[in-house]
């Protein structure tokens, strides 16, 4: 099984909405990500968690908030996001070491829209 | 630091021509290099990759090959069809971190 799930596979949130993203695999993959992608744009790393401890953050602002419950699980809390924050949110595991050797497998993505 | 740079689109083809998108790469080590598709509405497929200088990656008649002479990793494919349309990333990884270059992406449109 090389699946990443996500959902809600949709969002719409207002700006003083809290809603959660939740990600899911069973690959054993010790490393989890959150990507943000805009149309037209790559990928833009958000949060990185290594054997469920937050290893990466690429400065993203607090109103973004991740969890890693246990090696299976990553959340992503959302509040009081802006329009600009509307954007396709991936998932994405890897293996861990060594790393950089190996693929990341990406869900489907959640596309929210906040209005 | 590390950096990708591929062709940029859209490309447009007909169906059965032969397709290449370019992608040249920086990076210091020994770096993993990716080809990623992703479709209308859908998240990023892994479709080949190469760990190592001269390996070549293949599949679903996609090819690329790791040439660290010429620092590139460009994807073929000799006769595309409808269904390849969709949108291209070349990738790499360096080794000991955890964050994945990615360019900026390629557009191809198949016409039949």
């Amino acid at each position: 099984d090389t699946e990443v799930t996500q959902t809600p596979k949709h969002l719409v949130m207002g700006m003083t909405n809290k809603k959660s993203l939740k990600c899911e695999q069973h690959m054993g993959h010790r490393a989890m990500y959150w990507y943000k992608q805009k149309a037209k744009k790559p990928p833009e790393l958000m949060f990185v968690y290594s054997y469920e401890k937050l290893s990466i953050n690429e400065s993203v602002p607090s109103r973004f908030s991740p969890e890693c419950p246990n090696s299976s699980l990553l959340n992503l809390h959302l509040h009081a996001l802006q329009p600009e924050d509307s954007a396709l949110y991936l998932c994405a595991s890897s293996q861990e070491m060594p790393r950089g050797r190996y693929e990341q497998y990406f869900g489907p993505g959640t596309r929210l829209t906040v209005t | 630091g590390n950096s990708v740079t591929q062709m940029e689109g859209p490309v447009t083809l007909s169906e059965e021509a032969f397709l290449t998108i370019n992608c040249t790469y920086t990076a210091t080590g020994y770096p993993s290099l990716f080809w990623y598709v992703q479709y209308p509405g859908e998240g990023l497929q892994l479709l080949l990759k190469a760990t190592k200088a001269d390996d070549k990656g293949s599949n679903k008649g996609f090819e690329a090959t790791y040439r660290k002479e010429t620092t590139s990793f460009h994807l073929e494919k000799g006769s595309v069809q409808v269904s390849d349309s969709a949108v291209y990333f070349c990738a790499l990884r360096g080794t000991g971190g955890f964050k994945t270059i990615f360019g900026a992406g390629t557009r191809l449109f198949v016409k039949a």
